[in-house]
C-alpha cells in the first residue's frame, strides 16, 4: 500500500518557469490537500478538495493552481515561479474529519 | 493571525524522562485537534488525536490533554527515547474543514 506519493522529490527552477508537482494516493480518500512549509515555520495551506472536480482555496493560493479530475491524483501546478515559492510541498489526504491526514514525503522546490 | 500557536520552537529532554509539548488556539470553533510527528526529509506522520468532547486520550506512551477553558493543549510522552527526536506539530480544525497547523517544537531526547 503506497499512501500518498509525490514526485519529484526535488526540483530547481529559474523565475519564470512553470511546472507541476504531482500528487497521488491510493487509499480511495475523498479529501486531499496542498500544504507549503517554509523553514521554521508551519504548514500553509495552498489549495484542498473534497472530492473529484471540486477546488477550493487554501491561506496562501496565489501563483498556483490545481486540478482533481480523478479520486487519486490532485496535481499542483505552479505558473511563473517566484523565489518566494521556494520551500518544501507537501501533498495530503483523509478519509474524513475524524481520521488524520497521510502526508507524502514532500518535494523541495528551489527558485533560482 | 496565528489560530494555532506552539510558543516553544525546541524542547531537550532526557531519555527516560517526560516530554511536555504545549498548544494553543484562538479559535473556539476548533472540535478536532492533533498531533504530528516529522523527522528531516520525510512527511509527517499522525501521532495522536483529540476530540472537543474528551478532556485525554491516551496511546501508549503518548497522552494528549485538552483544556478547552484555557484554550490548550499538550502532549505528554513517557518514558521519553532518543528515536521520539522529531519535529512536533499541532494541529486542529473547525467541523470537516482543513487543518490548521502550529508552527511547531523541535524536541530533543538525550541520552
Amino acid at each position: 500500500n503506497a499512501g500518498v506519493t509525490q514526485t519529484p522529490k526535488f526540483r530547481i527552477l529559474k523565475i519564470g518557469q512553470s511546472m507541476t508537482l504531482q500528487c497521488t494516493q491510493d487509499m480511495n480518500h475523498n479529501y486531499m490537500y496542498w500544504y507549503r512549509q517554509d523553514p521554521g515555520m508551519g504548514l500553509k495551506l495552498i489549495y484542498y478538495s473534497v472530492g473529484a472536480g471540486i477546488t477550493d482555496k487554501g491561506e496562501v493560493p496565489n501563483g498556483y493552481n490545481v486540478s482533481r479530475s480523478t479520486t487519486e491524483d490532485f496535481p499542483l501546478r505552479l505558473e511563473l515561479a517566484a523565489p518566494s515559492q521556494t520551500s518544501v510541498y507537501f501533498c495530503a489526504s483523509r478519509q474524513g474529519q475524524l481520521y488524520g491526514y497521510t502526508f507524502g514525503s514532500g518535494t523541495r522546490l528551489t527558485v533560482v | 493571525d496565528q489560530q494555532v500557536k506552539q510558543n516553544s520552537p525546541s524542547l531537550s529532554v532526557q531519555e527516560g524522562r517526560i516530554s511536555i509539548l504545549n498548544c494553543d488556539y484562538t479559535n473556539s470553533m476548533f472540535d478536532y485537534f492533533l498531533w504530528y510527528k516529522k523527522y528531516p526529509a520525510e512527511g509527517p506522520t499522525f501521532l495522536i488525536s483529540i476530540s472537543s468532547i474528551k478532556d485525554k486520550n491516551e496511546d501508549g506512551r503518548f497522552t494528549v490533554f485538552l483544556n478547552k477553558s484555557a484554550k490548550h493543549l499538550s502532549l505528554h510522552i513517557v518514558p521519553s527515547q532518543p528515536g521520539d527526536s522529531a519535529v512536533y506539530f499541532c494541529a486542529a480544525s473547525p467541523g470537516n474543514t482543513p487543518l490548521v497547523f502550529g508552527k511547531g517544537t523541535r524536541l530533543s531526547v538525550i541520552a
